[in-house]
């Protein structure tokens, strides 16, 4: 079945750090790729999205590529802060459907000054 | 748009008593999805309604669990008789035909507490 993946939490990082966070799916076809955030208290906010491989999302300093070869869609930023402290989710969909959201399990993301 | 609405944002309740949530979509979207966040199971999709008809409950986890979508701009997700362990964040999200392209819109959630 279509699925996805996410490395585990919590990622912690100081400050200006590297942040990458994995994301891979298993899909019978070519879906589109999201990701969402969770800030605390509040509802799921799409980040980003591609809908075809080899698409870069961008939003906020983060990006993610659409590689078919490896099914991944590694979610990035040069630089955190402490205000991307959130949960994350990869998400697929499919067009087409009932446009269904399949969910990763989230990745929490915690950042120190 | 002012998105997508849920009342009460939260809600104390007794174990035994009905609960009732509430969802207004975006305007013009013909998907409404119901979900469920705890932290032991993380987000689970409960139901959801393509033009005001119920699609998929599988995921409902007990007879105790109701959704209605009456029309096309109100959903409710009741629970009677409510249990401790249905405490938890629920949300409703929102979509159209074509949502591959855009995803879901989420609503801010209602926390609930079963005491």
């Amino acid at each position: 079945g279509n699925s996805v993946t996410q490395m585990e939490g919590p990622v912690t990082l100081s400050e200006e750090a590297f942040l990458t966070i994995n994301c891979t799916y298993t899909a019978t076809g070519y879906p589109s790729l999201f990701w969402y955030v969770q800030y605390p208290g509040e509802g799921l906010q799409l980040l980003l999205k591609a809908t075809k491989a080899d698409d870069k999302g961008s939003n906020k300093g983060f990006e993610a590529t659409y590689r078919k070869e490896t099914t991944s869609f590694h979610l990035e930023k040069g630089s955190v802060q402490v205000s991307d402290s959130a949960v994350y989710f990869c998400a697929l969909m499919f067009s087409g459907g009932y446009n269904k959201l399949i969910f990763g399990a989230g990745t929490r993301l915690a950042v120190h000054p | 748009d002012a998105g997508v609405i849920q009342s009460p944002r939260h809600e104390v309740t007794e174990m035994g008593q009905e609960v009732t949530l509430r969802c207004k979509p975006i305007s013009g979207h013909d998907y409404l999805f119901w979900y469920r966040q705890t932290m032991m199971r993380g987000l689970e999709l409960l139901i959801y309604f393509n033009n005001n008809v119920p699609i998929d409950d599988s995921g409902m986890p007990e007879d105790r669990f109701s959704a209605k979508m009456p029309n096309a701009s109100f959903s409710t997700l009741k629970i009677q008789p409510s249990e401790p362990r249905d405490s938890a964040v629920y949300f409703c999200a929102s979509s159209f035909q074509g949502a591959a392209n855009y995803g879901y819109t989420f609503g801010s959630g209602t926390r609930l507490t079963v005491v």
